[in-house]
C-alpha cells in the first residue's frame, strides 16, 4: 500500500518570500507520478505540478518549483514570491505507473500574509 | 482544457430524499471519473471509481446501494445519494481523468458539491 505523508499542517510566508512545503511517501513501485494540487478557500482543486518518477528533471510551473528526491522518497514543493492568491490548502499526491487511485497526504493550509 | 463541472454547487435536501449530482467533463472524454467525499478541515476520502459503461468501484466501507453512481456516457457520471440522512451531509467532489496525451494520469476535479440534508 503506498501511503502520502504531510508533516506540516499549517504553513504561513510573508508576501513575496518564499516557502517549502514538504511530502514524503511510501512505496515499493518504481515507476510512478507525483502531483500537487492547491484547494482555496473555493474549495476548487487546482492542479499545480506533477512529476513524472522516471524523469530525474525537477518538475517547473512558473513560480512553482519541486524538488524530487527518489531515493529519498521525498517531493517537497518550492512556492517563489509568495502571492496572497497562493492562499490555500495543498494536497501532494501519488499514483503508481497504471494504477487508477490517487492516494492524498492530509494536506498543509499555506496562508499568505500581506 | 481540462474542465470539469459538478451540478448543483450546493443542495439542501429533507432526511429520507434522494440527491443526484452530476459531474461533467466539458472538453475531454473521460473515460474514468471518480467521486471524493471531503470532512471539513481533512483530505479527499475516495468512495468510488467509475468507468464508462460498466459498474463502479467503490472503496471499503461505502455503501454501493446508498451512492448509486452512473457512468453512461463519456462526459457524464452521476452520483445518487439514496435517502439522504443528516450523517450524509458533506463535500462531495468529483474528478475525471485526463485523456489529453502526455497527461492521460491526471485527474482534473470539479468544484464540489455541498451537501446538507436536514
Amino acid at each position: 500500500a503506498q501511503t502520502v505523508t504531510q508533516s506540516q499542517p499549517e504553513m504561513s510566508v510573508q508576501e513575496a518570500e518564499t516557502v517549502t512545503l514538504s511530502c514524503t511517501y511510501d512505496t515499493s513501485e518504481n515507476n510512478y507520478y507525483l502531483f500537487w494540487y492547491k484547494q482555496p478557500p473555493s474549495r476548487q482543486m487546482i492542479l499545480v505540478i506533477r512529476q513524472e518518477a522516471y524523469k530525474q528533471q525537477n518538475a517547473t510551473e512558473n513560480r512553482f518549483s519541486v524538488n524530487f528526491q527518489k531515493a529519498a522518497k521525498s517531493f517537497s514543493l518550492k512556492i517563489s514570491d509568495s502571492q496572497l492568491g497562493d492562499t490555500a490548502m495543498y494536497f501532494c499526491a501519488f499514483m503508481k505507473l497504471g494504477g487508477n487511485q490517487f492516494y492524498f497526504g492530509t494536506g498543509t493550509s499555506l496562508t499568505v500574509i500581506p | 482544457g481540462a474542465v470539469v463541472s459538478q451540478h448543483p454547487s450546493r443542495v439542501i435536501c429533507k432526511s429520507g430524499t434522494s440527491v443526484k449530482i452530476e459531474c461533467r467533463s466539458l472538453d475531454f472524454q473521460a473515460t474514468t471519473m471518480f467521486w471524493y467525499r471531503q470532512f471539513p478541515k481533512q483530505s479527499l476520502m475516495l468512495m468510488a471509481t467509475s468507468n464508462e459503461g460498466s459498474k463502479a468501484t467503490y472503496e471499503q466501507g461505502v455503501e454501493k446501494d446508498k451512492f448509486l453512481i452512473n457512468h453512461a456516457s463519456l462526459t457524464l457520471s452521476t452520483l445518487t445519494v439514496t435517502s439522504a440522512h443528516p450523517e450524509d451531509s458533506s463535500f462531495y467532489i468529483c474528478s475525471a481523468r485526463s485523456t489529453f496525451r502526455g497527461y492521460q494520469e491526471t485527474q482534473y476535479f470539479g468544484p464540489g458539491t455541498r451537501l446538507l440534508v436536514l
